[in-house]
């Protein structure tokens, strides 16, 4: 059963343009909804992370957006930079576990 | 502040060998988990501890077992490799408890390579 659903697969954006990746899962009882950026030959990092009863949450460049009701959230990555260049995964967690999306790998061109 | 450690970092072994993996969590951090990250399958879980008791386990096979001491180090042993086996090893750490386990600090990984 595939529980979370990740879009797109990849992604090109040009610098200071907006990401949007998105997440459908399936399991009610995830009660955790967090992103990790990935770069090549190293572990994924939490970017940013929010609670069910949040609608939205934003962190500097990056906002998440959750639509309990439709079992969605997604990532905007605002003024999209080089640095930004990475795979991104969903995951969210429920009993210590993550369940990972597949990954999304956005390339920011300078 | 030391970060996830995870040795080795490279491994190489052959068919129907086992192996060992070592994690040491971040200092403090009483959860570790581990996943396993592949090209075909992605990132999937294993396995995770918290204060030396398995409280959730993946779907993988009994070859695939791990354990955690009383320091919260904890290492990951797989049995009879297989080639499907290679993959990166990830460990992961958190506080462990309440809210305070959400939000996983990752390690870098060990890469294996069975041959």
């Amino acid at each position: 059963q595939q529980q979370v659903k990740q879009s797109p697969q990849s992604l090109i954006v040009q610098k200071g343009g907006i990401s949007i990746i998105n997440c459908a899962y399936e399991n009610t009882a995830f009660d955790y909804f967090p992103w990790y950026q990935q770069f090549p030959g190293k572990g994924p990092a939490l970017l940013i992370a929010i609670r069910p009863d949040v609608s939205e949450k934003k962190e500097g460049r990056f906002t998440i957006s959750f639509n309990k009701s439709a079992k969605q959230f997604s990532l905007h990555i605002m003024d999209s930079q080089p640095g930004d260049s990475a795979t991104y995964f969903c995951a969210p967690q429920t009993n210590y576990k993550l369940s990972f999306g597949a990954g999304t790998t956005v390339t920011v061109r300078a | 502040k030391a970060g996830v450690t995870q040795t080795p970092r490279y491994l190489i072994k052959t068919r129907g060998q086992q192996v060992t993996l070592s994690c040491s969590p971040i200092s403090g951090h009483r959860s570790v988990s581990w996943y396993q990250q592949t090209p075909g399958q992605g990132l999937q879980f294993l396995f995770e501890y918290f204060s030396e008791t398995q409280r959730n386990k993946g779907n993988f096979p009994g070859r695939f077992s791990g354990r955690q001491f009383s320091n919260s180090r904890s290492e990951m042993n797989v049995s009879t490799l297989e080639l499907g086996d290679s993959a990166l090893y990830l460990c992961a750490s958190s506080l462990g408890t309440g809210y305070s386990n959400y939000g996983y600090t990752f390690g870098s990984g060990t890469r294996l390579t069975v041959v």
